[in-house]
């Protein structure tokens, strides 16, 4: 069965903090993808990278960077908190050949 | 650049009665698309996709979309809702020379007693 796991569900920051959000994934995938998701915005893209180093800006990148050291792990980091980076944050990969997404269950982030 | 858009942020329909919920989507080239369904507190989960084989394409859970593209659309239908429908649902496209996936901002759907 595959697997996209975020390393929490719930999170609460400090304004100014840096934060980091951690995914792994367990299915070999080239690709992989931070979304955030707010309502009525739907499903954002923040980064999305597509091979182990590479990067490439989303929609929205300003105030995250991303990390990909790995193949199978992708960070997403808050350089510095602010309270509109309060959301929920989803990680997904998919395979090239597949195409499709498969995500994690999200970390719902409040920033206070 | 690619986009999707979903027409009405929430759709209500009665159990047992047919949902239609509505995608058109922008892109230059024959695009990948994508439905996929967000329970509450949950990830999404993919729904269906259409990669250029079949225009009609079946889903889980009894629902299915069609492929127009001189509509530019791909509506999702089922013939008959259930009160476990309930959820958000999310289009989605992408490649077939990008592999960044571009959602639209979803429709909730309501199922009616």
């Amino acid at each position: 069965d595959v697997k996209v796991t975020q390393s929490s569900r719930y999170l609460v920051k400090r304004t100014g903090e840096k934060v980091f959000l951690e995914c792994v994934q367990d299915m070999d995938h080239e690709n992989m993808f931070w979304y955030r998701q707010d309502p009525g915005l739907g499903l954002r893209l923040i980064y999305f990278s597509y091979d182990v180093k590479m990067k490439e800006k989303g929609d929205i990148p300003e105030g995250y960077s991303v990390s990909r050291e790995k193949k199978e792990r992708f960070s997403l980091i808050l350089e510095s908190a602010s309270t509109n980076q309060t959301s929920m944050y989803l990680c997904a990969s998919s395979d090239s050949l597949n195409t499709e997404a498969f995500f994690g269950q999200g970390t719902r982030l409040t920033v206070v | 650049a690619q986009s999707v858009t979903q027409l009405g942020s929430h759709v209500s329909v009665s159990e047992g009665a047919l949902v239609l919920l509505r995608c058109n989507y922008s892109s230059s080239v024959p695009p990948y698309l994508f439905w996929y369904v967000q329970y509450p507190n949950q990830g999404l989960q993919l729904l269906l996709k259409y990669t250029s084989a079949a225009t009609l394409v079946k889903g889980i859970n009894g629902f299915e979309a069609e492929f127009k593209k001189s509509e530019t659309s791909f509506h999702l239908t089922k013939p008959s809702a259930h009160m476990s429908d309930a959820a958000e649902y999310f289009c989605a496209v992408s490649g077939p020379r990008d592999d960044k996936i571009i959602f639209g901002k979803g429709t909730r759907l309501h199922i009616l007693p």
